[in-house]
């Protein structure tokens, strides 16, 4: 899988748009974008994922780059409740010979403040 | 509700007695995982199942056991526990085993062998 680097750490004002970058250089073809957040020693949590579409949920939206060097998750309005570890993770799908393995680093810690 | 649950959620042992933590999904999920979690590691795979009675070893599965003779279920086994095994331990389960599909977490447990 391909290696990510993101910042270790973000704050960012309650309301307002929280943007997470993630870089992803060495990413493959038919390698997706999947983000997870661990709020403070709780089980990792789903996101989104992509491959390069841009892609939005209930939760966030997913802006990948024309060239899928790198990543932008945007939390459109921040609460207090979104301050966690932000992981990104670039993989292959286990049918391609992935595995379904998800390896996190070390993520960025977002705080969002009053 | 749909969960991945785990128990105990926290345990403190001693070295070499044997421990079980259990793990249960109510999703009907083919595969299931463990993972630990250790500060400045990030999380790394112990042992994963496709489904029942299929099984594989993560990438740090030495000191472990894990079966899965029910879909839902998914024990993971310390028979000689020793102090390095302390660490945050996470269940994850997802649909099916293609990779594209979210895991879900179990909310941890937090063991400690002394």
């Amino acid at each position: 899988d391909a290696k990510t680097t993101q910042p270790p750490s973000m704050d960012c004002a309650e309301g307002r748009a929280a943007n997470l970058p993630c870089n992803h250089s060495t990413i493959s073809g038919n390698e997706y974008v999947y983000w997870y957040r661990q709020i403070h020693s709780q089980g990792p949590q789903y996101i989104i994922h992509g491959l390069k579409n841009n892609e939005t949920n209930e939760m966030a939206s997913l802006i990948i780059t024309e060239d899928r060097k790198s990543s932008t998750l945007i939390l459109p309005h921040a609460t207090l409740r979104d301050t966690a570890v932000y992981y990104c993770i670039v993989r292959l799908p286990a049918i391609t010979g992935g595995g379904n393995k998800l390896t996190f680093g070390t993520g960025t810690q977002l705080k969002v403040e009053l | 509700e749909a969960q991945v649950t785990q128990n105990p959620r926290y345990l403190i042992t001693v070295t070499g007695k044997k421990l079980t933590v259990t793990c249960s999904q109510n999703m009907n999920h083919e595969y299931m995982s463990w993972y630990r979690q250790d500060p400045g590691l990030g999380l790394r795979q112990i042992y994963y199942s496709m489904n029942v009675e299929v099984t594989d070893k993560g990438d740090v599965p030495e000191g472990y056991k894990v079966s899965r003779k029910e879909k839902r279920n998914f024990p993971l086994i310390l028979e000689s526990p020793s102090p390095n095994q302390t660490s945050l331990y996470f269940c994850a389960s997802s649909f099916e085993t293609s990779g594209l599909n979210e895991q879900f977490f179990g909310p941890g447990t937090r063991l400690t062998v002394l």
